[in-house]
């Protein structure tokens, strides 16, 4: 079947410290990765995405890469700030299986100044 | 509306009421989707829809739990003689077709269930 397992949390950083949140997966067949983040009080929103092997995913100065031999899709970013506080969520999905996605457990994010 | 939308953004209700919830997807969108957070857990997938078929209904978790949607829109989920275990906050997003596409999220219903 298909499955996400991200780490358990809560971390908690200090400003300017590196992050990783890691990510691994199984899937039937060929899925594409994301990550997606819930800030405090607000909706899930799409941070970053990796459709194919190799590929790799950016945004805000998150980063991701799409492993298929090691099945995974760790989150990175080099120096959190106070605003990167939030929980973030790994998620798949593979194609033309009527486009369900399949969620993490979360992972919650606290950046301490 | 700029967003997905979803009505009432809290419910409390009584054991054993019904309750129905509300989303408003993007206009445009013809994929919507139900989830389940639970408090300490991740997303829970609970059906999908495809303009008004939903392919898959493998995730409700009982048949107390329905959902339909008309008109390509507006979507409502509906749970029978609520229980205490469905105390959870429903998210709903949207997509565009069938392809694989971001999915855009309401701020989510939170439901008690007393």
């Amino acid at each position: 079947g298909n499955s996400v397992t991200q780490m358990e949390g809560p971390v908690t950083l200090s400003e300017e410290a590196f992050l990783t949140i890691n990510c691994t997966y199984t899937a039937t067949g060929y899925p594409s990765l994301f990550w997606y983040v819930q800030y405090p009080g607000e909706g899930l929103q799409l941070l970053l995405k990796a459709t194919k092997a190799d590929d790799k995913g950016s945004n805000k100065g998150f980063e991701a890469t799409y492993r298929k031999e090691t099945t995974s899709f760790h989150l990175e970013k080099g120096s959190v700030q106070v605003s990167d506080s939030a929980v973030y969520f790994c998620a798949l999905v593979v194609p033309n299986t009527g486009n369900q996605f399949y969620f993490g457990t979360g992972t919650s994010l606290t950046v301490i100044p | 509306g700029a967003g997905v939308s979803q009505s009432p953004s809290n419910k409390v209700t009584e054991k054993g009421k019904d309750v129905e919830l509300r989303c408003d997807p993007i206009s445009g969108h013809t994929a919507l989707y139900w989830y389940r957070q639970s408090l300490g857990q991740g997303l829970e997938f609970l059906i999908y829809f495809q303009g008004n078929s939903a392919p898959d209904k493998s995730g409700l978790p009982s048949d107390r739990f329905s959902a339909e949607r008309t008109g390509g829109s507006v979507s409502t989920l509906t749970i029978q003689r609520t229980q205490q275990e469905d105390s959870a906050v429903y998210l709903c997003a949207s997509s565009w077709g069938q392809e694989i596409n971001e999915q855009f999220f309401g701020p989510g219903t939170r439901l008690t269930v007393l």
